[in-house]
């Protein structure tokens, strides 16, 4: 199956700073999303993303589908941010589940 | 539009018991999604339905875990004869063709 691999495992910020996140994923796939998981463990969309670049307020998402790869930048950040990110990935053969990779867990402090 | 919705949200049971959980899709949304995380790791697809059909399943779903989507809306989750091993969080999420897959809340199942 296709494999998913996040960068950073732990990013560790200081409130104002900026973030980038990266999501490697192993073959072509149909969809890609980012989550983050609030501390009572809802995942909350970000973005469906794949293929090229959205912002979304302080967020913004860029896939390069031809190059396997997904970035999430974070702006200014705010201790609400604080969480786990996760990428997940629709391979096109998998018939619509989801593959996760193991997550980011940022931490922003005041 | 409400979301997606689970319940319970928290359970404990003794080992050897059976669990039920539920799921209640966004509504008019035709794909249903059951997947199971653990501390620390992503979640794991368990198996989905399209409309009433159950058409994946994984090989994490052992014998003992069945899920149904009788009228094509709700869904549930069963586990039979639990384990320490299945202590997890259980999630649910649903789906249009696009774009994408919105997540419930969890249940959060501890078994002792």
């Amino acid at each position: 199956g296709i494999q998913v691999e996040q960068s950073p495992p732990d990013l560790i910020l200081q409130e104002g700073a900026n973030s980038t996140l990266r999501c490697n994923f192993s073959d072509s796939v149909n969809n890609l999303q980012w989550f983050h998981q609030n501390p009572w463990g809802q995942l909350i969309n970000l973005f469906y993303i794949p293929s090229g670049t959205k912002q979304n307020g302080r967020l913004s998402a860029t896939t390069v589908a031809t190059e396997r790869y997904s970035l999430l930048y974070i702006s200014s950040s705010q201790t609400t941010d604080s969480g786990v990110y996760f990428c997940a990935v629709d391979e096109e053969t998998s018939g619509s589940r989801l593959t996760f990779g193991e997550g980011t867990q940022l931490t922003v402090n005041p | 539009d409400t979301g997606v919705s689970q319940d319970p949200r928290h359970k404990i049971t003794k080992r050897g018991q059976n669990v039920t959980f539920r799921c209640d899709p966004i509504s008019e949304h035709n794909r249903l999604y059951w997947y199971r995380q653990t501390l620390g790791q992503g979640p794991e697809f368990l198996t989905y339905f399209q409309n009433e059909a159950q058409l994946e399943k994984s090989r994490l779903l052992s014998d003992r875990f069945s899920a149904e989507r009788p009228k094509g809306s709700f869904s549930t989750l069963e586990i039979q004869r639990t384990e320490q091993g299945d202590s997890a969080m259980y999630l649910c999420a649903s789906s249009l063709a696009l774009p994408g897959q919105y997540f419930g809340p969890g249940t959060r199942l501890t078994v002792t």
